[in-house]
């Protein structure tokens, strides 16, 4: 399998502008997960699905973000409008039950 | 929510050195796992163990979860084990992957 995908792998945008990270999870898993990382506060959860349905959104900062599974090969984090303090890398996981979680290689999102 | 500590916040090992990275948490876990995060930032699941013992290759892990510390033994460290080491670790009642991740161990293995 391929792992998980993400994309972009880098994203620079201006403040104010609207910001779409893509996943994709591995094949078979029903759990995705989206966490962020950042020097002061770490990796932390913003949202989770299972089964493509959101589960526990607590850790979304605020409601410019937004997120979505429109089916089981497929999510969306969404940033409207962006701003400077939202620059982070951006991990998208996958597992499947009582199994490991697997991380895609994240997205860089700068805003200036 | 629960606390969780990791020790030594940085480490320097020369090549072939042998070490143990602590993970303490503060409260009962239904999950426990540990992560080798690359110097180009990509997150590696290393071992799910919320209890016992794992070996894989140059790695092993013990969790005691009773005593609420989990160990990542590293032994004949090489260049390519420098990163940051996570501990993350899954609260009772939640789901199996909600996890709520430590500061890291910063690991320099030097030639």
């Amino acid at each position: 399998d391929a792992g998980v995908i993400q994309s972009p792998r880098h994203e620079v945008t201006e403040m104010g502008q609207e910001v779409t990270l893509r996943c994709k999870p591995i094949s078979g898993h029903n759990s995705l997960f989206w966490y962020r990382q950042t020097m002061m506060r770490g990796l932390e959860l913003l949202i989770y699905f299972n089964n493509n349905v959101p589960i526990d959104d607590s850790g979304m900062p605020e409601d410019r973000f937004s997120a979505k599974m429109p089916n089981a090969s497929f999510s969306t984090l969404k940033i409207q409008p962006s701003e400077p303090r939202d620059s982070a890398v951006y991990f998208c996981a996958s597992s499947s039950g009582y199994s490991p979680l697997h991380f895609g290689n994240g997205t860089r999102l700068t805003v200036t | 929510g629960i606390q969780v500590e990791q020790s030594p916040p940085d480490l320097i090992l020369q090549e072939g050195a042998n070490s143990t990275l602590r993970c303490n948490f503060s409260d009962s876990v239904n999950n426990l796992q540990w992560f080798h995060q690359n110097p180009w930032g990509q997150l590696i699941n290393l071992f799910y163990i919320p209890s016992g013992t794992k070996q894989n290759g140059r790695l092993s892990a013990t969790t005691v979860a009773t005593e609420r510390y989990s160990l990542l033994y590293i032994s004949s460290s090489q260049t390519t084990d420098s990163g940051v080491y996570f501990c993350a670790v899954g609260a009772p009642g939640g789901a199996t992957n909600k996890l709520i991740f430590g500061t890291g161990t910063l690991l320099a293995a030097q030639p």
